[in-house]
């Protein structure tokens, strides 16, 4: 069964400061990964989205990076700011399924 | 274009009793997914339907269902409510039949007393 694991489970950084969250998988098939901020009480909001033949995404401050063989992918938050807190949260989609696998999570707090 | 949208946002049951809540998926897109959400058990898959035809369906017992109608707009059904059903449940939909970007709501909060 494929797992999700993400670390650290908690992140506070001083405004400014550069940041990589990281996110690992045990099955290394998969569809793709897809990268989520989820603010408190609220929906997931769609990050980035890395097909399996890729190595990386870029959308603004943030880039994403995929090793499939290695099981790994890291998300890099450049100049971080106060509003980029919230908790970010990695999920596959494994070949053959048509649903997401979950990590559990990295609760980002970014001090102004 | 307007997002996905779940109704209600919160309610609240007691145990025993049935929920439905409803989802609309961004226009155009077919395939609407199911989330459950709780702090102890984080996010976990309850079922997905593609074109009103239930695909896939995660690990949850008989109690939970679910629907698609023809215009992709999709409910979901707890009866028997019991109190670990409280829990904030997402609805996710994308464009794709395979592996697409999934975008998700807003969530229906759910409190069994």
């Amino acid at each position: 069964k494929q797992e999700v694991t993400q670390i650290p489970a908690a992140l506070s950084v001083p405004e400014g400061e550069n940041l990589v969250l990281n996110c690992s998988f045990t099955d290394s098939a998969i569809y793709n990964l897809q990268w989520f901020r989820q603010d408190p009480g609220k929906g997931l909001t769609s990050l980035l989205l890395i097909q399996s033949s890729q190595r990386e995404q870029t959308s603004g401050r943030l880039n994403a990076s995929l090793d499939k063989s290695s099981g790994r992918s890291t998300l890099y938050i450049a100049a971080s700011q106060p509003g980029d807190s919230a908790t970010y949260l990695c999920a596959v989609i494994q070949t053959g399924a048509n649903n997401l696998f979950f990590g559990t999570g990295t609760r980002l707090t970014v001090i102004p | 274009k307007a997002g996905v949208t779940q109704t209600p946002r919160y309610l609240i049951k007691t145990r025993g009793q049935q929920v439905t809540l409803s989802c609309s998926p961004i226009s155009g897109h077919r395939s609407v997914s199911w989330y459950q959400q709780t702090p102890g058990q984080g996010l976990q898959f309850l079922f997905e339907y593609f074109s009103e035809t239930q695909r896939n369906k995660g690990n949850f017992p008989g109690r939970f269902s679910g629907r698609q109608f023809s215009n992709s707009r999709s409910e979901m059904n707890v009866s028997t409510l019991e109190l670990g059903d409280s829990a904030l449940y997402l609805c996710a939909s994308s464009r794709t039949d395979v592996a697409g970007e999934l975008f998700f709501g807003e969530g229906s909060r759910l409190t069994v007393l």
